[in-house]
């Protein structure tokens, strides 16, 4: 059973197209996140859910839309794609202030 | 969050012990020292934490220094699955707005 699972996990498509990341945990945890890492390896934090609400927004443009319908889900909708939004995309879930356990990544690739 | 130093890069005999470092000299009494670790491409995965006393998990040991301002993560017997990018975060829950941030980390090469 894997405990937080992304899916696609690679992801292919054109600029200036609309595309979903969905993510869901089944560890029972409150706090979920989305986590970028580039080209230069590094990871940085992007949003972050506890119980469906908001509560971490870090400067990301406003193409990027975190949707969390219920406690166990966190999805990145990405609006107009731009070549430097590739990237691979982490999400991870928590009990709020304990340790994180993370995805496998997706691989978005914008051509 | 306060900041961590860690080597970019090291290297270990598989079976021998991976002592890898961090320096945290500006961590505050509340902070957490944290490792994760990155094995090619996938997600970071948690390997321990502490506070002041040394912890040990069935993955590693964790050496804090009396005045936390440092501390070492101990892989007792180092295997080739063991080579990764290592994370040393300090963190504390900060209420609503609880996050790792990571840093570049270490290379841990783990040979023959």
């Amino acid at each position: 059973d894997t405990a937080v699972s992304q899916t696609p996990k690679y992801l292919v498509t054109q600029m200036g197209n609309d595309k979903s990341i969905k993510c869901e945990q089944n560890l029972g945890h409150d706090t979920m996140y989305w986590y970028k890492q580039d080209s230069k390896k590094f990871l940085k934090i992007m949003f972050s859910y506890n119980n469906k609400e908001l509560i971490i927004n870090e400067t990301v443009p406003n193409r990027f839309s975190p949707k969390s319908p219920d406690k166990a889900h966190l999805n990145l909708h990405i609006n107009s794609l731009e070549l430097g939004d590739s990237a691979v995309y982490f999400c991870a879930s928590s009990h709020f202030g304990q340790e994180a356990f993370f995805g496998q990544g997706t691989r978005l690739t914008v051509v | 969050d306060a900041k961590t130093t860690q080597p970019p890069s090291m290297d270990c005999a598989e079976g021998r012990a991976a002592n890898l470092p961090c320096n945290h000299s500006t961590i505050s009494g509340n902070e957490y020292v944290y490792w994760y670790r990155q094995i090619h491409s996938q997600g970071p995965q948690y390997i321990i934490h502490g506070l002041k006393n040394n912890e040990t998990n069935e993955m590693a040991s964790l050496i804090i220094t009396e005045d936390r301002k440092s501390s070492t993560l101990i892989l007792p017997h180092a295997t080739l699955r063991d080579t990764a990018v290592y994370y040393c975060i300090v963190w504390i829950n900060t209420g609503t707005a609880s996050k790792l941030t990571f840093g570049t980390g270490t290379r841990l090469q783990v040979t023959l």
